[in-house]
């Protein structure tokens, strides 16, 4: 099973509607992170948090907003989905600490349509 | 604020030959600096690091990086290339010593490789 799991993996969904991605990681880190991928510009950041009672925006985060459940489950929200959220997300975790190596740990994604 | 420039959004090469991604950045402090590669409907995955030891580093895979405070680069090579290597790469910077491993990312170059 994957370290870091996200899902659903693949949503289309309509404008407006409410959708939430779900994040769980079985590495037992403290710092988990939010980004979306689109073509030509790389992964930017939404949101992150380095523990439990610890929540950041990111360089992107309007339209968007985080839960962070438990040390081990992230999620992320659309309250009013719009077509230029359509976009691949990305969670991520990172230790702290002496296993602070500097290197983030991946999901496999979530594909997001927007229509 | 940090930043990440990657000249060519694509790159073709054929097997064999050499492979060479380009890497800019701008950091205020001194940077730790990452390579990332993306295979197709996967999450990221680490290639390499620098984070103040050696500048030259090795990762997975014969890659290696070289880190030229002086160019402010961290170009990415491998001496020859396989079609395994068929995928997209993304350089990333963090602030080093910060609290956090808040990366930014480029833009991502994918690499096409011919037989």
């Amino acid at each position: 099973d994957a370290d870091v799991t996200q899902t659903p993996r693949n949503r289309i969904t309509k404008t407006g509607k409410r959708i939430m991605l779900e994040c769980s990681q079985t590495k037992g880190h403290d710092r988990m992170y939010w980004y979306r991928q689109d073509p030509g510009l790389g992964l930017r950041l939404i949101y992150y948090s380095f523990d439990v009672k610890d929540i950041n925006k990111g360089e992107i985060s309007d339209g968007y907003s985080v839960s962070r459940q438990a040390q081990a489950k992230f999620s992320l929200s659309l309250e009013s989905a719009i077509p230029n959220q359509t976009a691949l997300y990305f969670c991520a975790t990172s230790g702290t600490g002496t296993v602070n190596t500097g290197e983030l740990f991946f999901g496999e994604g979530s594909r997001l349509t927007v229509l | 604020a940090q930043s990440v420039t990657q000249l060519g959004s694509h790159v073709s090469v054929s097997e064999g030959a050499l492979v060479l991604l380009r890497c800019n950045y701008s950091s205020s402090v001194p940077p730790y600096l990452f390579w990332y590669v993306q295979y197709p409907n996967q999450g990221l995955q680490l290639l390499l690091k620098y984070t103040s030891a050696a500048t030259l580093v090795k990762g997975i895979n014969g890659f290696e990086a070289e880190f030229k405070k002086s160019e402010t680069s961290f170009h990415l090579t491998k001496p020859s290339a396989h079609m395994s290597d068929a995928a997209e790469y993304f350089c990333a910077v963090s602030e080093s010593g910060a609290a956090g491993n808040k990366l930014t990312f480029g833009g991502g170059t994918r690499v096409l490789v011919k037989p």
